[in-house]
């Protein structure tokens, strides 16, 4: 069974620090994606990487995915109270359909 | 452009009684995408249609959870004799073709409580 191992689960922060949430796991996958939750919504996609060492920037959050394709990492600069929510990452093989999701790690960013 | 709409959004029901979740995909979407989010948990994939294509029940849970997609559009998932334990939020994604790789768009998802 392939599994998506995301660290830490919660996080509580203050408005401006900076963290990283990470994305693990033992099985190779063809790309990683990022989506964020929030309450009561169905997630968004955030970002999707596909090759080993890739990294992508989106305004002050920047994604990694690992050199192996094994992991990935999501760093956020001065976190603001509208980055809060629920952020997942997900796996996926090329010519397959379904998606492997992580438990998600919960971000709390206090004003 | 909408998006994927579900409906109801909230559903309280008795154990062991049908209920029926309806997910409306974007229009021109031909895959779309069943799963299940528990409280703390991932989501959990139930079910995949592609097209025409005969749909992977791979994800079911048991015999009681069934689904349908007619047209290529909107799509029905039935669960039959409710357990507590289905109690979750069902969610449904559409996304323009079938792949790993294509953004899925959620809907808001519905919220089943099972009493």
């Amino acid at each position: 069974t392939q599994l998506l191992e995301q660290s830490p689960q919660f996080l509580s922060i203050q408005e401006g620090e900076n963290l990283t949430v990470y994305c693990n796991s033992s099985s190779v996958f063809s790309s990683l994606q990022w989506y964020r939750q929030e309450p009561g919504e169905g997630p968004v996609l955030l970002v999707t990487v596909v090759t080993g060492g890739e990294v992508k920037k989106l305004k002050r959050l920047t994604f990694q995915f690992g050199d192996a394709r094994k992991d990935s990492s999501l760093h956020i600069t001065a976190a603001q109270p509208g980055d809060t929510g629920l952020y997942l990452c997900a796996g996926g093989h090329t010519g397959g359909f379904k998606t492997i999701f992580g438990a998600g790690t919960r971000l709390f960013v206090k004003a | 452009g909408a998006g994927v709409s579900q409906s109801p959004s909230n559903k309280v029901t008795e154990k062991g009684k049908d209920v029926e979740l309806r997910c409306d995909p974007i229009s021109g979407h031909t895959a779309l995408y069943w799963y299940r989010q528990s409280l703390g948990q991932g989501l959990e994939f139930l079910i995949y249609f592609q097209g025409n294509s005969a749909p992977d029940k791979s994800g079911l849970p048991s015999d009681r959870f069934s689904a349908e997609r007619t047209g290529g559009s909107v799509s029905t998932l039935t669960i039959q004799r409710t357990q507590q334990e289905d109690s979750a939020v069902y969610l449904c994604a559409s996304s323009r073709e079938g792949g790993a790789h294509y953004e899925q768009y959620f809907g808001p998802g519905t919220r089943l409580t099972v009493t």
